[in-house]
Formats: C-alpha cells, sequence, structure tokens
C-alpha cells in the first residue's frame, strides 16, 4: 500500500563500489523526482522525469546516473562511491505541473540512508 | 536561481502555545511554496501548501500566510501538542513549468508537554 516506495532502507558500503537504489510509485503520477538530505538535515533536489523524460538535472556529479524505465519507476546508479555520498536519498512523485498552476504536491518515500565505509 | 531562507533553526514551545516560523524567497516568479513536517528517521510529509493567488489558507491548526510583495511566507501553528515536535521545511518552487523545489534550512520544533 506504500504510494512512494525505496529499496534498500539501508545500504552500507566500502568506497569505490558501484550502488543502485530502486523507487516505485503507485499513484499514478507522472513526475518523479531523487533528493539527498545530508547530515544537516538540508534538502536538494537533483534530479526530475516526467514520463521518462530528463527535466532537471542539477550540479550532481556524473557518477550519478537516473534511469527510468517507465513512469512508475526511477532507479539511482552511483559509480565509484565517496565518503561525501554518505546521505539519506529521496525519492518523491507528483502529477505533472498544471499551466498556469505550477508544481503539485510532492509525496516522498521512506527514504535510503546510504553509509560510505 | 531561487534562494529560500528560514528562520529560526530551532524553537522551543510549552504545549499549547502557537509556534510561528518564517521563510523569504528570492525568485519573485515562485509560485508554490509547500510546508513539509519530518519526523526523526522519517520521509518529509506535506503538511500545507499555498499558491502565490492566496495570501492565507488553513487547515484545522495550521495556517500558512504568503506576503508576495514582501517575499516572505510563515507557518502558524496553534495549540501545539508533543507530537508536533518534529523538522518543518518551508519550499518554494520557480515559476517554470517543470521548476523545481527549493528548501529552507529546516526549523527544529521541540514541544514541551
Amino acid at each position: 500500500d506504500t504510494a512512494v516506495s525505496q529499496t534498500p532502507k539501508y545500504l552500507v558500503t566500502q568506497m569505490g563500489n558501484d550502488k543502485s537504489i530502486k523507487c516505485e510509485q503507485n499513484l499514478g503520477h507522472d513526475t518523479m523526482y531523487w533528493y539527498k538530505q545530508d547530515s544537516k538535515k538540508f534538502l536538494k533536489i537533483m534530479f526530475s522525469y516526467n514520463n521518462k523524460e530528463l527535466i532537471i538535472n542539477e550540479t550532481v556529479p556524473n557518477r550519478f546516473s537516473p534511469k527510468s524505465p517507465d513512469k512508475a519507476h526511477l532507479n539511482l546508479h552511483i559509480n565509484s562511491l565517496e565518503l561525501g555520498d554518505s546521505a539519506v536519498y529521496f525519492c518523491a512523485s507528483s502529477q505533472a505541473p498544471r499551466t498556469g498552476d505550477g508544481l503539485q504536491p510532492q509525496h516522498f518515500g521512506d527514504g535510503t540512508r546510504l553509509s560510505i565505509l | 536561481g531561487e534562494n529560500v531562507e528560514q528562520h529560526p533553526s530551532t524553537l522551543s514551545v510549552q504545549e499549547g502555545d502557537s509556534a510561528v516560523i518564517k521563510c523569504t524567497y528570492s525568485d519573485s516568479a515562485s509560485n508554490y511554496f509547500p510546508w513539509y513536517k519530518q519526523e526523526l528517521g522519517k520521509r518529509p510529509q506535506l503538511i500545507i501548501d499555498i499558491r502565490s493567488n492566496v495570501g492565507e489558507k488553513k487547515d484545522q491548526r495550521i495556517a500558512v500566510t504568503l506576503n508576495k510583495t514582501a517575499k516572505h511566507f510563515s507557518l502558524h501553528i496553534t495549540e501545539t501538542q508533543p507530537e508536533d515536535s518534529a523538522v518543518y521545511f518551508c519550499a518554494a518552487s520557480s515559476g517554470t513549468s517543470y521548476g523545481k523545489l527549493t528548501f529552507g534550512q529546516g526549523t527544529i520544533l521541540t514541544v514541551h508537554p
């Protein structure tokens, strides 16, 4: 019944490894997002996809590569993990923005806590 | 790009008191302003939002006000309860169709019984 679900919930790995986080939403939304929340709780957008098309790509290292196989899924692959990648990564989804109305409410997943040893 | 400043960073109140959190934004084209509550170890949850064509919105004990001229918006919680204790984030989105949400730094609200 979870609207936005992420796996895994916890990810502990060593520097230099490659890892993926998966996200799925069953809300019928067209737009999905990845956010990073650092140790100071600051939330920052990384990527946004609308109907499988990349629409926002913030200044994120190219070690991070999102992939959207369909509009209900948005995965995040990270190559060559670094200590600074330790954070909580949140997936979110919303209906597509409406003309004249702007962004629609975003619903967040439970997050994936990534710890780099 | 958009810049959102949020104050205070921490707020401590007694149960039953009111709490006010304030945010300012920089992009005058921003048109959507949500507020999220995040309990420890949990996901951010939308508690209320307001659009630029409205000055105030209320939902039970929670209200949000928006002053477009001054580019600031505020969250008001009345009759606070211990379960209101959490981190609260304001956010603003740029006016473009696929604008992004820019979050404030967060306010840690503690309600003492």
